[in-house]
């Protein structure tokens, strides 16, 4: 039971590189969510996504685009790697809001992603 | 100010302890959650509660929705317990978490 897998694990860039972190779950979820974690501060979400083919902004989206074309995957991508971006990236799941009842999120173990 | 405090940051605690880790929030919520992150930065839910309390083995979370804090215990603590404790809520209509900086718990053998 795979449940939220994140690729790659590690990955070193230069400054105006490109790359697109992929996050992939098997449990059929509505909801999913870019998030980064820097030092001193907590989990901040970047994008979010509520279904397939629909994406939503969060606190810090900038530098940062997203797509959702399949359920089952949700992909980011940064344009041009700045050094500010170096941090670690977590993707989540979780179902639908069912009922008003709220539903845990379900994490990746995280990209650490160093711009140089 | 962040809209989720915890506290303490650091704690270190012999084998044995009785653990209390504090999340105080400053907004209406329709749920909090505790999340656990292992040294090998994997995060794991534990609890998702919006009133009263919740037990999950030698766990146990609390919530006082009227002072806007919730408490995290760890009874018996275990070296393995060592980890970040993190809390997030989850406002009204709000598909979106809300993270606490962190409790770094450090259970010494």
């Amino acid at each position: 039971n795979a449940g939220v897998t994140q690729t790659p694990k590690f990955r070193v860039l230069k400054t105006g590189q490109s790359m697109t972190l992929l996050c992939a779950q098997d449990m059929n979820h509505e909801y999913m969510y870019w998030y980064r974690q820097d030092p001193g501060m907590g989990l901040r979400l970047i994008h979010y996504s509520v279904g397939e083919g629909t994406t939503a902004k969060g606190e810090v989206p900038d530098g940062y685009n997203v797509s959702r074309l399949k359920k089952q995957n949700f992909l980011l991508g940064l344009e041009s790697a700045a050094p500010s971006q170096t941090s670690v990236y977590f993707c989540a799941s979780s179902s639908t809001l069912t009922g008003g009842i709220n539903q845990p999120q379900h994490f990746g173990d995280g990209t650490r992603l160093s711009i140089l | 100010k962040n809209e989720v405090e915890q506290s303490p940051q650091n704690l270190t605690a012999q084998e044995g302890e009785f653990i209390t880790i504090n999340c105080s929030y400053s907004v209406g919520i329709s749920a909090l959650h505790w999340l656990q992150q292992h040294p090998g930065g994997g995060i794991v839910s534990l609890f998702m509660l919006s009133s009263g309390k919740k037990k999950h083995g030698r766990l146990i979370a609390t919530i006082n929705i009227q002072e806007k804090h919730s408490s995290l215990h760890i009874t018996a603590s275990h070296p393995r317990d060592s980890a970040v404790y993190i809390c997030a809520v989850r406002g009204f209509g709000n598909e979106k978490l809300t993270f606490g900086t962190g409790t770094r718990l450090t259970i010494i053998p």
